[in-house]
C-alpha cells in the first residue's frame, strides 16, 4: 500500500517558538494533502487542504498565519505552527490522496506537539 | 452539511465473538465511504472503501458492507490484535477537493 512518512513524530517546544512538521509521501506523488488535528478521544478535525503549487485552503475557525502550510512539491507538505502556545500542544496528522482516481487518504502516523 | 454517525461509542467482545460495528451518515450525493484502523498514538489506517449501494468489501477476519444510509464493518471471530478504534469517513460528490468528514469512531477491545 500507499506509504506517507511524517517527520517528527514527537516534538516539544517553548512557548513562542516555531515548529515545521514534514509530510512526505514515498511511493506516489500527491497533488493534494491534509492536515488534520485530533484531540483525546475525538476524531480527525481538518484544518486545511494543501495542494501543490497553489496556496492552502484553511477550514473557518483556523488561523493560516499560525499555521503555515508549504507543498513546494508533489511529495511534501510541510505544516508550520508558529508562536506556538500551550493551547496548541496536540496530535496532527497528515495525509495524502492518492492520484489513481480512487480517491483514497493515506495518513502519517502523527506528530505529538507538546508547547511548554 | 455531511454527518456522519458512528455507534457503538465502544465495543468490548471476546476472542471469537462476532459483531458489527455501524455508520450513519448523511451527505449530498456519496462518491465514496472509507473505513480506517486507528492505533492509538498513530495516523489511520485505511482499510476499505465503497462506493455504491450494495458493495462489499472483505479483509481477513474484516467485511465491510454499503446501502444508501449506513455502512456496516463486520467482525468475524475477532482476536485481541483487532483492538483499535474504527473510523468511518465519507467523500461527498460534490466536495472539491476530496475532504472527508469522519465519524467519532468506534473503540474496539477484543479480550483474549
Amino acid at each position: 500500500g500507499a506509504v506517507v512518512s511524517q517527520h517528527p513524530s514527537w516534538v516539544i517546544c517553548k512557548s513562542g517558538t516555531s515548529v515545521k512538521i514534514e509530510c512526505r509521501s514515498l511511493d506516489f506523488q500527491a497533488t493534494t494533502m491534509f492536515w488534520y488535528r485530533q484531540f483525546p478521544k475525538q476524531s480527525l478535525m481538518l484544518m486545511a487542504t494543501s495542494n501543490e503549487g497553489s496556496k492552502a485552503t484553511y477550514e473557518q475557525g483556523v488561523e493560516k498565519d499560525k499555521f503555515l502550510i508549504n507543498h513546494a512539491s508533489l511529495t511534501l507538505s510541510t505544516l508550520t505552527v508558529t508562536s506556538a502556545h500551550p493551547e496548541d500542544s496536540s496530535f496532527y496528522i497528515c495525509s495524502a490522496r492518492d492520484t489513481s482516481g480512487k480517491n483514497i487518504q493515506y495518513f502519517g502516523a502523527g506528530t505529538r506537539l507538546s508547547v511548554l | 452539511e455531511d454527518q456522519v454517525t458512528q455507534s457503538p461509542e465502544a465495543l468490548r467482545l471476546q476472542e471469537g465473538e462476532s459483531s458489527s460495528l455501524n455508520c450513519s451518515y448523511t451527505v449530498s450525493g456519496l462518491r465514496g465511504l472509507f473505513w480506517y484502523r486507528q492505533d492509538p498514538g498513530k495516523g489511520p489506517e485505511f482499510l476499505f472503501t465503497l462506493y455504491s449501494a450494495g458493495e462489499e468489501k472483505e479483509k481477513e477476519r474484516l467485511k465491510a458492507t454499503l446501502t444508501k444510509k449506513e455502512s456496516f464493518l463486520h467482525i468475524t471471530a475477532p482476536k485481541p490484535e483487532d483492538s483499535a478504534t474504527y473510523l468511518c469517513a465519507v467523500q461527498a460528490s460534490e466536495t472539491s477537493g476530496s475532504r472527508l468528514t469522519f465519524g467519532e469512531g468506534t473503540q474496539l477491545t477484543v479480550n483474549p
